[in-house]
């Protein structure tokens, strides 16, 4: 089936810190991938959605200047977390899917502590 | 806007019981209904996914149902384990099965 890498899994770093975070699919075109976000006992929350090429759309209240959204290939989208905070300590998810009817596929997520 | 609802928020059975979990959606101008299993600090895990034009999916010892009109899912777990304790999550697509809601996700522990 289809999968999603996420890398790293667990990231701690000192504030101030910006903050990479990688979601790649292993054998599919990712037309579109999203970026979620769950804080402790919550549900996710979308933050964003990118389509391979195209500028990521935001949610209402995600600033996009804080949370920096690549996607340049099939395969790869990127989230930076710039000049971290320890309010920006979360869980992030992402997902993606290809062109087709399918489900999105998801990564198993990335810790990020912030000191 | 879309909002998607979980009752209970958590549930302590014993092992062995049936249970059901339900979920409620706002809009039911829904594309597909996803049930994920979510481990503590660990990513989701898909369970079953219903097409609108569907009414149940059964994979195992679950069994989910949709009912678009009202705006309601039920996951049901047959002859539960500790196994299944988990956080299960429903969401709903919408725009065209590109946007996924989240519900509010029910905490299940099942005791020996």
């Amino acid at each position: 089936g289809a999968v999603v890498s996420q890398h790293p899994s667990w990231v701690i770093c000192k504030s101030g810190t910006s903050v990479k975070i990688e979601c790649r699919s292993l054998d599919f075109q990712a037309t579109t991938m999203f970026w979620y976000r769950q804080f402790p006992k919550q549900s996710l929350m979308l933050m964003a959605t990118s389509n391979e090429g195209s500028k990521a759309t935001y949610e209402q209240g995600v600033e996009k200047d804080k949370f920096l959204i690549n996607h340049a290939s099939l395969t790869l989208s990127t989230l930076t977390v710039t000049s971290a905070h320890p309010e920006d300590s979360s869980f992030y998810i992402c997902s993606a899917k290809d062109r087709s009817n399918q489900p999105q596929h998801f990564g198993d997520g990335t810790r990020l502590s912030i000191l | 806007k879309q909002e998607v609802t979980q009752i209970p928020a958590a549930l302590s059975v014993p092992e062995g019981e049936n249970l059901v979990l339900n979920c409620s959606f706002t809009d039911s101008a829904i594309y597909n209904l996803q049930w994920f299993r979510q481990d503590p600090g660990k990513g989701l895990t898909s369970l079953l996914l219903i097409q609108s034009s569907q009414r149940e999916q059964t994979s195992g010892r679950l069994n989910a149902s949709l009912d678009k009109s009202s705006g309601r899912s039920t996951l049901y777990i047959a002859a539960s384990q500790p196994g299944d304790s988990a956080t299960y999550l429903c969401a709903v697509y919408t725009g065209g099965g590109n946007k996924l809601t989240f519900g509010t996700g029910t905490q299940l522990k099942v005791e020996l």
